[in-house]
């Protein structure tokens, strides 16, 4: 059965303090790799799509890494506004459909 | 650019009722779309996913629907609510790549 598991659920950072949000998940065909940030009551945001593994992707403070088993969103300096839900998906789905198994998310608190 | 609007924002229906959630996308053609339900405590749970007119297939077995009468229109639907219909319906589309999602519906049943 196709799982994606995220840890740790929620992770309180100072600000500056670098820290690593990582992805498990088993999935047969994977297809692609992709995290999303999610605002409380906000629809999720793109952030990367990772496709092979070694694959790296950096976005301001964020930087996602893909293994065979697993991938990682590292977060270097992070600021308050950094503050979010990190969700990270694996794409399954057959050609011309993007079916995401979503994991439950990472709640990042970044205090000043 | 693409633009994607979902409304309403927020309902609160009895139990029993019926509900519509609409969602259109602007600025792409023949793009696939899709319903997903993020409940409380839990993940994004894909609902429904259409890859062109009339064509939906159903991920889960409930008490909603989906319909696309138009090329970039997605409807979903009930006719009759549970309670456990409540939670945080989010609307997305793709054009073979990544999904973009809407601002999404909160619906509470009561």
């Amino acid at each position: 059965e196709d799982q994606v598991t995220q840890s740790p659920e929620a992770l309180r950072l100072q600000e500056g303090e670098s820290s690593s949000l990582n992805c498990s998940y088993t999935v047969s065909g994977l297809r692609g790799l992709f995290w999303y940030r999610q605002d409380p009551g906000k629809g999720p945001e793109f952030l990367f799509t990772l496709y092979s593994a070694g694959e790296e992707k950096e976005k301001e403070r964020l930087k996602a890494t893909l293994t065979k088993k697993e991938s990682f969103l590292h977060i270097t300096a992070p600021k308050p506004e950094d503050s979010a839900t990190y969700l990270c998906a694996p794409d399954h789905g057959s050609s011309n459909t993007g079916k995401l198994i979503f994991g439950q998310g990472t709640t990042l608190q970044v205090k000043p | 650019s693409q633009t994607i609007h979902q409304w309403p924002a927020t309902l609160v229906q009895p139990v029993g009722s019926p509900l519509s959630l609409e969602c259109t996308v602007e600025g792409t053609s023949n793009p696939n779309l899709y319903w997903y339900r993020q409940a409380a405590g839990r993940g994004l749970q894909l609902l429904f996913y259409s890859v062109g007119i009339g064509q939906i297939s159903s991920e889960v077995p409930q008490n909603l629907s989906a319909s696309r009468p138009q090329d970039r229109q997605f409807i979903l639907s009930s006719k009759k609510l549970l309670l456990s219909d409540s939670g945080f319906y989010l609307c997305a589309w793709s054009a073979g790549g990544e999904l973009f999602f809407g601002e999404g519906s909160r619906l509470t049943v009561l």
